[in-house]
């Protein structure tokens, strides 16, 4: 079936660790988008990426880089962990010619 | 720069009841306008909207959109416990370098009470 997957879904580590979020689609989709979300506030595009080789960063300002290396895998990943990047993050992604997204279940992020 | 805001931030109602959820948007570029219920974490699609006037209708959801007066309305009938949920509102950019990106709004909470 396909579907978006991320993991993990929680992430407790202490400050200054690496740590790298996967996400992945099985639909063939080009476009791919990670989100950041913390309570009762709005979705924030972090990063996003029209295809393989392509990744831009988004409207909010984050130290966290991405990669897509292959279509259906958009990871991650945090050099230093910091408590200011507790967090909810979300993967989706979407068709070329789409902005209809599908959204993965999350990562929260808590760091110590 | 792109806004979505949307009201009321949180509503309570008791089954049965039906609830209207608002978003006002401001867009350079508006492409369309979406609608995502969220629940425990994956936003899931409801609808999408490009045209004004026209409802767009799934059982017991409806969403309309005006496109002269910047909003959207979604309306949900005979409300369940299921319904419970944050209903966000995104909108879509049709220019440049923002093509195709969403700007979401805050989301509103309903809980719904049996």
């Amino acid at each position: 079936e396909a579907d978006i997957y991320q993991t993990p879904r929680y992430l407790v580590i202490g400050t200054g660790k690496k740590i790298t979020l996967e996400c992945s689609q099985t639909m063939g989709h080009d476009k791919m988008y990670w989100y950041q979300q913390d309570p009762g506030m709005e979705l924030h595009l972090i990063h996003y990426s029209y295809g393989v080789n392509s990744t831009e960063k988004g409207d909010l300002s984050s130290e966290s880089t991405v990669s897509r290396i292959r279509t259906e895998h958009f990871p991650l990943t945090l050099e230093s962990a910091r408590p200011s990047h507790t967090s909810q993050y979300l993967c989706a992604s979407s068709e070329s010619y789409d902005e209809k997204l599908f959204f993965g279940s999350g990562t929260q992020l808590s760091v110590l | 720069e792109d806004k979505v805001v949307q009201s009321p931030l949180s509503l309570v109602v008791h089954e049965g009841d039906t609830v209207t959820l608002n978003c006002s948007y401001e867009v350079t570029n508006f492409r369309s306008l979406l609608w995502y219920k969220q629940e425990k974490k994956a936003p899931t699609f409801l609808f999408m909207l490009t045209s004004s006037g026209i409802e767009k209708k799934s059982g017991r959801l409806s969403s309309i959109l005006d496109k002269k007066e910047l909003f959207s309305i979604l309306n949900i009938t005979a409300t369940q416990t299921g319904d419970s949920a944050i209903y966000l509102c995104a909108v879509a950019n049709a220019g440049g370098t923002s093509y195709g990106k969403l700007t979401f709004g805050q989301g509103t909470i309903l809980t719904v009470h049996p």
